[in-house]
């Protein structure tokens, strides 16, 4: 089985300060995703990657940053926290191509106060 | 309009009924189909992929309408462990695009 792993389940950060969140897949699969999640919105993309070095923006990239050094890795850079990114994060992977369903990790719960 | 719409529920059905969920989604050019289940405070699940001659696992089936641009998640005989938040998602060629709706709750009662 693929596995996702994030490194933190719950995080409390203060405003301003710099988060790291991130995101291991085991299975060598070339995409890699974050979301958020909050309720009455779903699941939303901040951004994803196709490859090493490569991201692109998703739908709600504004605060965040990625960096994908690894093809295993993919972080989340939350640049300046806000409370406003108080949030359920999710990260996912996915083989290239379509057709094939994302497996996600636990998940972060961050609170930014 | 959203791209990927569902009933947000909740559905409050009795153990062993059956229960149909739709999902509609609003471009032509998807291609891929799936249901996601979710726990309360999990992380979403694949739970089967949709194709175009509708396809079955188990208790489940799933069933595909490219004209009317919907899918369909059919539970029969359903069990307290249904109880979970079903999630549509829709994929177009890029793996980029892939949409989610925003569930449909089921809550099983004994």
């Amino acid at each position: 089985d693929v596995k996702v792993t994030q490194s933190s389940r719950y995080l409390v950060k203060r405003t301003g300060e710099k988060v790291f969140l991130e995101c291991v897949q085991d299975m060598d699969h070339e995409n890699m995703f974050w979301y958020r999640q909050d309720p009455g919105l779903g699941l939303r993309l901040i951004y994803f990657s196709y490859d090493v070095k490569m991201k692109e923006k998703g739908d709600i990239p504004e605060g965040y940053s990625v960096s994908r050094e690894k093809k295993e890795r993919f972080s989340l850079i939350l640049e300046s926290a806000s409370t406003n990114q108080t949030s359920m994060y999710l990260c996912a992977s996915s083989q290239a191509g379509e057709n094939y369903g994302y497996t996600f990790g636990s998940g972060t719960r961050l609170t930014v106060v | 309009r959203k791209e990927v719409e569902q009933d947000p529920g909740p559905f409050n059905v009795p153990e062993g009924a059956t229960v149909a969920f739709n999902c509609t989604y609003s471009n032509s050019a998807s291609q891929s189909f799936f249901w996601y289940r979710q726990d309360c405070r999990k992380e979403p699940k694949l739970l089967m992929s949709v194709y175009s001659s509708g396809n079955e696992d188990g208790r489940f089936t799933a069933q595909l309408n490219r004209a009317s641009q919907y899918i369909s998640l059919l539970i029969r005989d359903s069990k307290l462990s249904d109880s979970a938040t079903y999630l549509c998602v829709v994929g177009y060629s890029s793996a980029s695009k892939i949409i989610f709706g925003s569930g449909t709750r089921l809550s099983i009662r004994p």
